[in-house]
């Protein structure tokens, strides 16, 4: 079955740092770009980061560039997103998903881990 | 950056026809892609390259342009289709630039 899953979520005091990972199975990792997309509490998508498969393309929505870092190990089958710097505004479920060509759009999605961000 | 424009929401008897519009400038140039996604759940993929269905996805879902409006249409809407509904688009990039637009919650009375 193909499947992505995210973890690392949790409550988090703004400032500090969380690092959310996603595993995949199913398909062959490697042959596809991957991205996190978030959705504030009440609000819609918001898309976050882009790798590619090789990770030589790697891109951000401005919110977070300077903060936010992506990242996978296509070894272990997983994408990650390290957050610096968290403030209330990140607070948010966080969905990975792949793509394997512009043409064709993100055609499987996790079903999100959630990140608080509080004092 | 860019916006992609879509209703808020959309209401609909059961069997009755849904029309979820999504504008844009850049869209003149750039294919459109739809997802339905219920709370808690993952999203899903029901259209790319404006108008091909997944795999999996009931003929009832269907899409179409004109100019730099895209619209998602629900034929014969049923109960289970209540969620909201997201335009998405990009430029050719594969990891750059990936814009929603603001969602519209379909509503099945």
């Amino acid at each position: 079955e193909v499947q992505l899953v995210e973890s690392g979520g949790g409550l988090v005091q703004p400032g500090r740092s969380l690092r959310l990972s996603c595993v995949a199975s199913g398909f062959k990792f490697d042959d596809y770009a991957m991205h996190w997309v978030r959705q504030v509490p009440g609000k819609g998508l918001e898309w976050v980061s882009g790798i590619s498969w090789n990770s030589d393309r790697i891109d951000y929505v401005d919110s977070v560039k300077g903060r936010f870092i992506i990242s996978r190990d296509n070894a272990k089958n997983s994408l990650y997103l390290q957050m610096n710097s968290l403030r209330a505004d990140d607070t948010a479920s966080y969905y990975c998903a792949r793509v394997y060509s512009y043409y064709y759009g993100m055609d499987v999605w996790g079903r999100g881990t959630t990140v608080t961000v509080s004092s | 950056s860019y916006e992609l424009t879509q209703p808020p929401s959309v209401s609909v008897s059961p069997g009755q026809t849904a029309r979820i519009s999504c504008s844009g400038h850049p869209l003149a140039n750039q294919y459109v892609y739809w997802y339905q996604h219920e709370s808690g759940q993952a999203p899903l993929l029901l259209m790319y390259k404006d108008n091909v269905r997944p795999s999996g996805i009931p003929e009832r879902f269907s899409g179409s342009r004109s100019g730099t409006t895209v619209t998602l249409t629900i034929t014969g809407v049923q109960a289970e289709d209540e969620a909201d509904y997201y335009c998405q688009s990009a430029d050719t990039s594969i990891v750059s630039n990936w814009v929603f637009g603001g969602g519209t919650k379909l509503t099945v009375l």
